[in-house]
């Protein structure tokens, strides 16, 4: 069955350092990929996404994100953290079969940024 | 730009009354879903449902009733809560259109005593 491990549970940055947070996934096949953020009180915003193609990804809000098929690893990034981007991140991955609506998620990373 | 709007965004039960969560979309999207969000859990799948009159269980369906009867309509019922019912419960919509993403509610927090 698909899993995904995010393995930090809090990150504190200061504001203008770099960023990554880690996520390793389990699945048989070729994954569908997703980091999410969730903001206090909010739903959940997506990033970005993998599928296929070019293994380096762009997202929003300046976020970049890596699909390594050797280490089973989707790492998110960001090279300069901004006091806005405290939040939760989630990684997922979707659901046997290819779906990208059924998605099963990490854990999830709280970052905390320092002014 | 109303999206995926989830009513009411609190809530406190007491152990063994009912209630509906409810959540409405207004894309147009055939896929509509439920999530439970624990600490240190993630969020887990509940029900969903690929269109009106279809719905199949999640993850984590025991304790939860769904029904389909409009495209832009999916409840999520608890007919007796339980304290491990509380939790935080988001909706989510899309096509089903390969590659769509996901547009999530704001949330309802439920706390059961």
């Amino acid at each position: 069955a698909q899993s995904v491990t995010q393995p930090d549970i809090h990150i504190t940055v200061s504001e203008g350092a770099s960023l990554e947070l880690r996520c390793n996934y389990s699945y048989g096949a070729t994954p569908y990929l997703f980091w999410y953020v969730q903001s206090p009180g909010q739903g959940l915003q997506l990033l970005l996404k993998y599928f296929s193609g070019d293994t380096l990804v762009q997202g929003i809000k300046g976020f970049e994100a890596e699909f390594k098929r050797s280490q089973s690893s989707f790492n998110l990034r960001k090279p300069s953290v901004h006091w806005s981007d405290a939040a939760e991140y989630f990684c997922a991955v979707g659901a046997q079969g290819g779906a990208t609506n059924k998605l099963i998620f990490g854990t999830g990373t709280l970052l905390a940024v320092q002014p | 730009n109303a999206g995926v709007t989830q009513t009411p965004k609190f809530q406190v039960l007491k152990t063994g009354q009912s209630m509906t969560l409810q959540c409405a979309q207004d894309m147009n999207h055939e896929y509509m879903s439920w999530y439970r969000q624990d600490p240190g859990m993630g969020l887990r799948l509940i029900h969903y449902s690929v269109g009106a009159g279809i719905t199949d269980q999640g993850e984590v369906p025991n304790g939860y009733n769904v029904s389909r009867s409009t495209t832009e309509d999916f409840p999520l019922r608890l007919l007796s809560a339980a304290p491990s019912q509380t939790s935080v419960y988001f909706c989510a919509s899309s096509s089903v259109k390969p590659r769509e993403k996901l547009f999530f509610g704001s949330g309802t927090q439920l706390s059961v005593l």
